[in-house]
């Protein structure tokens, strides 16, 4: 099966630093892949749509600037928590789509729990 | 928008006993369902999915869930859960909003505890 690999799977950082979280489909190209963000006993809340070459669409009331996404290759998007703030302590997710006969299929990354001293 | 509603956040079943986890989501097009599963310590795996077709449909491990279009629903069973069942099951869906949109929303899981 199609497999996501997700780093790191566990960081914590000072107030006010910066963090990169990769997220890499290991077995296929994804154009398309998804950063989600989740709270304890909470849903995975959509933050962003990461598409291969181009611009990242962000959902409404994520901050663009603070949560910087690239998606330079079909194998590899990051993204990136700026100046980071004890708030931002939370499991981010990635998953990727993988673009098996035209179906709707997302593969996940196993997630990277942030926390922010 | 679209919305999906589990309706048990925290369910404890014996070994043996019938699972019937709840699924509704809120919106009047088409849509493609999935059930995820999150094994303790693990990532998000793919259940089962819906996406035309014999609305009953089956998954990994027994599973089954069945599309009722006029419910909004799409709820996950299973006739006889084992210990190895225990993790949280998330539904998702995809509404048919637009060419290449392959956003996913989620409801917020149903942990399900299993006692040996």
């Amino acid at each position: 099966g199609a497999v996501v690999s997700q780093h790191p799977s566990w960081v914590i950082c000072k107030s006010g630093t910066s963090v990169k979280i990769e997220c890499r489909s290991l077995d296929f190209q994804a154009t398309t892949m998804f950063w989600y963000r989740q709270f304890p006993k909470q849903s995975l809340m959509l933050m962003a749509t990461s598409n291969e070459g181009s611009k990242a669409t962000y959902e409404q009331g994520v901050e663009k600037d603070k949560f910087l996404i690239n998606h330079a290759s079909l194998t590899l998007s990051t993204l990136t928590v700026t100046s980071a703030h004890p708030e931002d302590s939370s499991f981010y997710i990635c998953s990727a789509h993988h673009p098996r006969g035209g179906k709707n299929i997302q593969y996940f990354g196993a997630g990277t729990r942030l926390s922010v001293l | 928008a679209q919305s999906v509603s589990q309706h048990n956040h925290h369910v404890i079943l014996s070994e043996a006993a019938s699972l019937e986890l709840g699924c509704n989501y809120s919106y009047g097009g088409t849509v493609n369902l999935f059930w995820y599963v999150q094994y303790p310590g693990q990532h998000l795996q793919l259940l089962l999915k819906y996406f035309s077709g014999d609305p009953l449909v089956k998954g990994i491990k027994g599973f089954e869930a069945e599309f009722i279009k006029s419910k909004f629903s799409f709820n996950l069973r299973k006739p006889s859960v084992q210990w190895s069942d225990t993790a949280e099951y998330f539904c998702a869906v995809n509404a048919h909003s637009g060419a290449g949109s392959y956003q996913l929303t989620f409801g917020k899981g149903t942990k399900l505890s299993v006692i040996p």
